[in-house]
């Protein structure tokens, strides 16, 4: 099935550091959101983008929607232990359709 | 406010076997949308129910099949199992034109 490239696939950060993922797709969607998975638990919506350019902000979590409606990226500021977990993109391809196209997500460590 | 519940939790059946999931959305949440996820991938759209009805459907086999019921609640029913059928099966619920769906937790089936 199609899915979203995203990287980096994993990634070993110290506390304290910033993270920056990213999204890049060959078809064009009209919302890009942002979730994390914790083990054992079903993914939770941490950022929704839904016009090309724009930037949000969700705490230390900032993400932007590709001018050309192909990419996303996602930055977590002053990364903290909780911010552990697997970040996944999803895109859809029309507003509120809901048939979400997920990338393969990004499994973030936080070295002590 | 209940939020997203799948049951069961896990699962182990034989190929060849027939499986059901359930999920019941949360309240005040008439559509509900079902995803595959295999380990290490992110989540795949298999369909999505509203008013009881099948509306829209990712790239999976007529074996895979669903309802929903007049309290919005769902299930997933999936027949002659295959081994590739092993991943976690996550519910997710919303209301129409919505661009956050709500995610349970999932099943985890396991096919030997």
């Amino acid at each position: 099935g199609q899915q979203l490239n995203q990287s980096p696939q994993s990634m070993f950060i110290q506390e304290g550091e910033d993270v920056s993922m990213n999204c890049t797709s060959s078809s064009i969607f009209n919302t890009w959101l942002w979730y994390k998975q914790d083990p054992g638990e079903g993914p939770v919506l941490l950022i929704a983008l839904y016009k090309a350019g724009e930037l949000t902000s969700n705490g230390r979590l900032t993400a932007q929607f590709g001018i050309t409606r192909k990419d996303s990226f996602l930055n977590i500021s002053a990364s903290i232990p909780s911010d552990v977990g697997i970040y996944f993109c999803a895109g859809d391809s029309i507003q509120g359709a809901q048939k979400l196209v997920f990338g393969q997500g990004t499994r973030l460590t936080i070295n002590p | 406010e209940t939020g997203v519940t799948q049951s069961p939790t896990h699962l182990i059946k034989t190929r060849g076997q027939q499986v059901t999931l359930r999920c019941s959305s949360q309240s005040g949440h008439n559509t509900v949308s079902w995803y595959q996820q295999a380990l290490g991938q992110g989540p795949q759209f298999i369909f999505q129910y509203y008013r009881e009805e099948e509306n829209g459907r990712g790239n999976f086999p007529p074996r895979f099949s669903g309802l929903q019921f007049p309290n919005y609640s769902s299930e997933l029913n999936v027949n002659a199992l295959e081994l590739d059928d092993s991943a976690l099966y996550l519910c997710a619920s919303s209301t129409p034109g919505a661009n956050e769906q709500y995610f349970g937790p999932g099943t985890r089936l396991t096919v030997t």
